[in-house]
């Protein structure tokens, strides 16, 4: 069963265009909602966290939109660049110190940013 | 700080061979995570130690194992392996700070290893 679906799988966006990916999740039990970014080669790296007590949050260019009522969250990247060009995971746990090494993850979306 | 380190970086082993990977987390950090990565499965957890206790586990068959020493350090063996398990292994440590509510949710992930069952 999967629990956090995520879309698209492939996206390509111009230099400077805002990059939106989307995901839902099913398991209401999830309180803690981070982004992770991955370089070829590299393991993920965490990008943009987000709680459900708040509905947005915006770290320089990159964003969460979060909708508790509909299980949905997203990440936008605005003025995308070029060096944004990665693969972008969603993930979800419960929250609490015996649950944040065990995140389920969405099935990835690769960002293509042409200059 | 040194990050997570994780090696061998490459590893190529025969069906039903065993493997072992090894994982240094981040100095101070007491959490380690597993997860595989394959392009079909995505990432998917393996287990979670902490203190040199399996904390939580994932839906991988028993012939996934894992453990860690003292100094946080931890390893993972697979056994008997399978075409299948060929993937990506990444390890990922945390400052489970038992208390602490700074950065404790945040995980680091190492480069991986990267494993080849022919």
């Amino acid at each position: 069963q999967q629990q956090v679906k995520q879309s698209p799988q492939s996206l390509i966006v111009q230099k400077g265009g805002i990059s939106i990916i989307n995901c839902a999740y099913e398991n209401t039990a999830f309180d803690y909602f981070p982004w992770y970014q991955q370089f070829p080669g590299k393991g993920p790296a965490l990008l943009i966290a987000i709680r459900p007590d708040v509905s947005e949050k915006k770290e320089g260019r990159f964003t969460i939109s979060f909708n508790k009522s509909a299980k949905q969250f997203s990440l936008h990247i605005m003025d995308s660049q070029p060096g944004d060009s990665a693969t972008y995971f969603c993930a979800a746990s419960r929250e609490g110190g015996t649950s944040y090494g065990k995140l389920t993850f969405g099935q990835g979306t690769i960002l293509t940013v042409h200059p | 700080k040194a990050g997570v380190t994780q090696t061998p970086r490459y590893l190529i082993k025969t069906r039903g061979q065993q493997v072992t990977l090894s994982c240094s987390p981040i100095s101070g950090h007491r959490s380690v995570s597993w997860y595989q990565q394959t392009p079909g499965q995505g990432l998917q957890f393996l287990f979670e130690y902490f203190s040199e206790t399996q904390r939580n586990k994932g839906n991988f068959p028993g012939r996934f194992s894992g453990r860690q020493f003292s100094n946080s350090r931890s390893e993972m063996n697979v056994s008997t392996l399978e075409l299948g398990d060929s993937a990506l292994y990444l390890c990922a440590s945390r400052d489970d700070g038992q208390g602490q509510t700074t950065t404790n949710e945040k995980l680091f992930f190492g480069s991986g290893t990267q494993l080849s069952v022919l």
